[in-house]
This record gives C-alpha cells, structure tokens and sequence, in this order.
C-alpha cells in the first residue's frame, strides 16, 4: 500500500549528540511536511517542502534542519537536541492541487518517530 | 488568516451514545477543512475531509461533519460511540487560495466510558 513510513519509530538520543529522523513515501506527493508534537498539544509545523522549495516557519529554531534529496525522502536533523526536543515528530505529505486552484489537498500523516532525550 | 476554534478540549460519552465534536473555522476564502483522529502514540488518520462539495460528509468508522457556512462550524459527529472512538480528534482548515500549509486547531480529547 501506498504510505509514509518514518524510521525510526522510538529514538533515544543523548543531549547534544546530532540526531537524523527519516520519512518516506510512496504517494509521489510534491509537498512533505515535519510537525512537533509535544504532549496533549497540537502538531506544530516546523517546515515544508514545496517540491524542492524550502519553506521554514518564523519560530523553527536553527538547531532544526532538514534535507530532501528527492521527491521519495525527506529527513530531520537536530543538530544539538535539548531536553525540550524531546517529542513526537510526524512526517505528512500531500499532494498540492494549486495548479488547478484548490489549494492542498488533505496531508497523509506517517505513524510518527517518538523522541527521548536523555 | 484562517485558522480553527475547537469548542471543547475534553468530551465525555458513554458508549451508544452520540458524539459531537464542535469546530468553528474563520477564513477569507472558501476554505477545505478535515477531522483527523490521533490514537495515543500514533500518527493522525484523516476521518472525513470538505473541499466544496456537499455540505454533509461523510468519513469512516460512522462519522460525518457537516459544513454550515451561515454559523462558520464544521462539527463532527457520530450516532454511536464505541469504545474504540475514544482519542484525540483535531479540526483542521486549509486555505484554498492562499497556502499549502494545513492549520491545526488545539484537539479535543474524547473519552468513552462502558
């Protein structure tokens, strides 16, 4: 079936040791999304990609970054992980309907990489 | 800007009873709006999605929403609840014109008791 697979499902990585999630798809959407989930809260949107077009939100700290190398991937780097990194990331794609003036379409959502930090 | 107002954080039902879910939108255009469920340490499954089409949509596992553009709601309910309804629910507004990014409102977390 198609979907979005994130790896890996549970991460425990130390503070301030550089940390990569990944997420891939096979829905050949052009939009690929990163959220934060912190406990009993909304996602909260770190970036999009808009094909290979970045769009970073305003109050994503530097110490995220992240990298699609083709349409098929997209990865998340913290590059120092703090404690108050420790959360749900969940990787969404969608298929962007602009061209044909709709605006996106609905976002399909992996089953998300829980991180700890210790 | 658009963005949604989930009325309740928390709702409480007993199973067999109906369920709903409250979602008032506010947006410049006409907007798409979905209903994604979220079971505790998974990701979030679209339930039913409005793209201006029929104003009564209906989604899986029993639910439906319906669009009110008069009252600016897109409430979600079921007749049924069952056990396994029990989960967070977030109310979710895209901008057809104006974004590619998806506005989440704050959740509401349904409990369901036998």
């Amino acid at each position: 079936d198609a979907m979005v697979i994130q790896n890996p499902r549970y991460q425990v990585t130390q503070f301030g040791k550089p940390v990569t999630l990944s997420c891939s798809q096979t829905l050949n959407h052009n939009v690929m999304y990163w959220y934060q989930q912190k406990s009993s809260q909304a996602p909260k949107l770190l970036f999009h990609y808009y094909d290979k077009d970045f769009n970073n939100e305003a109050d994503t700290p530097d110490n995220f970054q992240s990298r699609r190398p083709n349409t098929s991937f997209c990865f998340l780097d913290i590059r120092s992980p703090g404690l108050g990194d420790a959360a749900m990331y969940l990787c969404a794609t969608s298929r962007d309907s602009r061209g044909q003036g709709k605006g996106v379409t609905e976002a399909f959502f992996g089953q998300g990489t829980r991180l700890t930090v210790v | 800007a658009q963005s949604v107002t989930q009325l309740d954080s928390h709702v409480s039902v007993s199973e067999g009873t109906p369920v709903l879910l409250r979602c008032n939108y506010s947006s410049s255009y006409s907007p798409s709006l979905f209903w994604y469920v979220q079971h505790p340490n998974k990701g979030l499954q679209l339930l039913l999605k409005y793209t201006s089409a029929a104003t009564l949509v209906k989604g899986i596992n029993g639910f439906e929403a319906e669009f009110k553009k008069s009252e600016t709601s897109f409430h979600l309910t079921k007749p049924s609840a069952h056990m396994s309804d029990a989960a967070e629910y977030f109310c979710v507004v895209s901008d057809l014109y104006n974004t590619d990014k998806l506005i989440f409102g704050t959740g509401t977390r349904l409990q369901v008791f036998p």
